[in-house]
């Protein structure tokens, strides 16, 4: 089943306590997205890669790392978290990076910083 | 920048039409994605615009007009599965080869019997 996959689907943690949320899809695409969705706020997007090895930021990239080291895998970082990211994150991935490609949505992670 | 506007909330008779609204302003614009989000889920595609016109599909079906900045969601034959946040998101600010997507804050639609 074609899908994007994240892990954890929740987490609570603490201030300063480095995570990592995972995302992986299994279509072999080659652009790959993260996004916070806040109440009021709508989805926002983090960070994205055109392929693999090419990052680069998105509207509210700051707090935040990725890498992309192989085309399904798309982690995204949070060095030292803070109460501001509490949010719920999806991890998106479309075929190319071109403006016709639809995004498919991983389910999410909700994450809690207190 | 861009800026994308609908409205916060709507509410509708199941089996009646619905019409979602959506205006934005944004330069090097290259395409306008529906998409449907149950609460608690992820965000699943609808529909996509790129050129003047209607695109109609099912009971769903997507308008644009890109001179007027505008574009309308159609739903029709309301169920009450249809309640759900209706976001609208262009496509623009070409980087590096990739469109940037802006996403509106959503549409949340209620249906009631």
């Amino acid at each position: 089943e074609a899908q994007v996959t994240q892990n954890p689907r929740y987490l609570i943690t603490v201030t300063g306590k480095k995570l990592t949320v995972t995302c992986s899809q299994n279509m072999n695409h080659e652009y790959m997205s993260w996004y916070r969705q806040d109440p009021g706020l709508g989805l926002r997007q983090i960070y994205y890669s055109m392929n693999v090895e090419v990052t680069d930021k998105g509207d509210v990239p700051e707090g935040y790392k990725v890498s992309r080291k192989e085309k399904r895998n798309f982690p995204l970082i949070l060095e030292s978290p803070s109460p501001n990211q509490t949010s719920l994150y999806f991890c998106a991935s479309s075929l190319k990076g071109g403006a016709i490609y639809e995004q498919y949505f991983g389910p999410g992670t909700r994450l809690t910083v207190t | 920048g861009q800026n994308i506007d609908q409205p916060t909330e709507m509410t509708a008779t199941e089996g009646a039409i619905v019409q979602i609204n959506c205006t934005y302003q944004t330069s090097g614009f290259n395409g306008l994605f529906w998409y449907q989000q149950h609460a608690g889920e992820a965000p699943t595609f609808l529909s996509y615009n790129v050129l003047d016109g209607l695109e109609e599909k099912g009971r769903f079906s997507s308008f644009l007009s890109r001179s007027k900045g505008y574009s309308y969601l159609l739903l029709k034959e309301l169920q009450m599965k249809d309640s759900a946040s209706y976001l609208c998101a262009v496509r623009a600010a070409l980087i590096r080869g990739s469109y940037i997507p802006t996403f509106g804050r959503g549409t949340s639609l209620i249906v009631h019997p």
